[in-house]
């Protein structure tokens, strides 16, 4: 069964404190691993895609990369305005071609100034 | 270019009631997905449709149903409501039905029943 844990589950960090968070997953064929942004009372917001290890996304201070079992969403220097849930979501083999993706709980970030 | 649009933004029903919830893709986009998210489960797949057509469905009860017109539009509906089904319910539209076609999601509807 496709599986995606996050860790850690809440994360406070200081403005300029860089910090990773973490997604682990079990699925059986991996076609892509999606990260996203959600703010409270609002939908996730798309950030990356990535395909097959090794590969590398960036976007301002947020940094993502992919092994063939976790990615790490790296977080240069943060600022109060990057507080928000991330979230890590995997769609398989079975599901390539649908809609259908696997999330993770998520991890809150809270930045402080 | 406009967002994935939902309505309404929040429902109060009664337990044994049904609900229609609604939902506008982006400008182009023909699949849509339904997501729903709570606290204890996260967020889960409910069912996808393109081209007017159920692609996937997930493991909820058939009490859970939807439709998509010809235009992407797409409604689900939710029949004998349990107190278990307050949750937000998030639609999320992609240009094609396909890996390397990324999720776009609306703010969702906050179901509530009492």
């Amino acid at each position: 069964e496709d599986q995606v844990t996050q860790s850690p589950e809440a994360l406070r960090l200081q403005e300029g404190e860089s910090s990773s968070l973490n997604c682990s997953y079990t699925v059986s064929g991996l076609r892509g691993l999606f990260w996203y942004r959600q703010d409270p009372g609002k939908g996730p917001e798309f950030l990356f895609t990535l395909y097959s290890a090794g590969e590398e996304k960036e976007k301002e201070r947020l940094k993502a990369t992919l092994t063939k079992k976790e990615s790490f969403l790296h977080i240069t220097a943060p600022k109060p305005e990057d507080s928000a849930t991330y979230l890590c979501a995997v769609q398989g083999l079975s599901s390539s071609n649908t809609g259908k993706l696997i999330f993770g709980q998520g991890t809150t970030l809270q930045v402080k100034p | 270019k406009a967002g994935v649009t939902q309505t309404p933004r929040y429902l109060i029903k009664t337990r044994g009631q049904q609900v229609t919830l609604s939902c506008s893709p982006i400008s182009g986009h023909r699949s849509v997905s339904w997501y729903q998210q709570t606290p204890g489960q996260g967020l889960q797949f409910l069912f996808e449709y393109f081209s007017e057509t159920q692609r996937n469905k997930g493991n909820f009860p058939g009490r859970f149903s939807g439709r998509q017109f010809s235009n992407s539009r797409s409604e689900m509906n939710v029949s004998t409501l349990e107190l278990g089904d307050s949750a937000l319910y998030l639609c999320a539209s992609s240009l094609e039905a396909s890996y390397n076609s990324p999720l776009h999601f609306g703010n969702g509807t906050r179901l509530t029943v009492t």
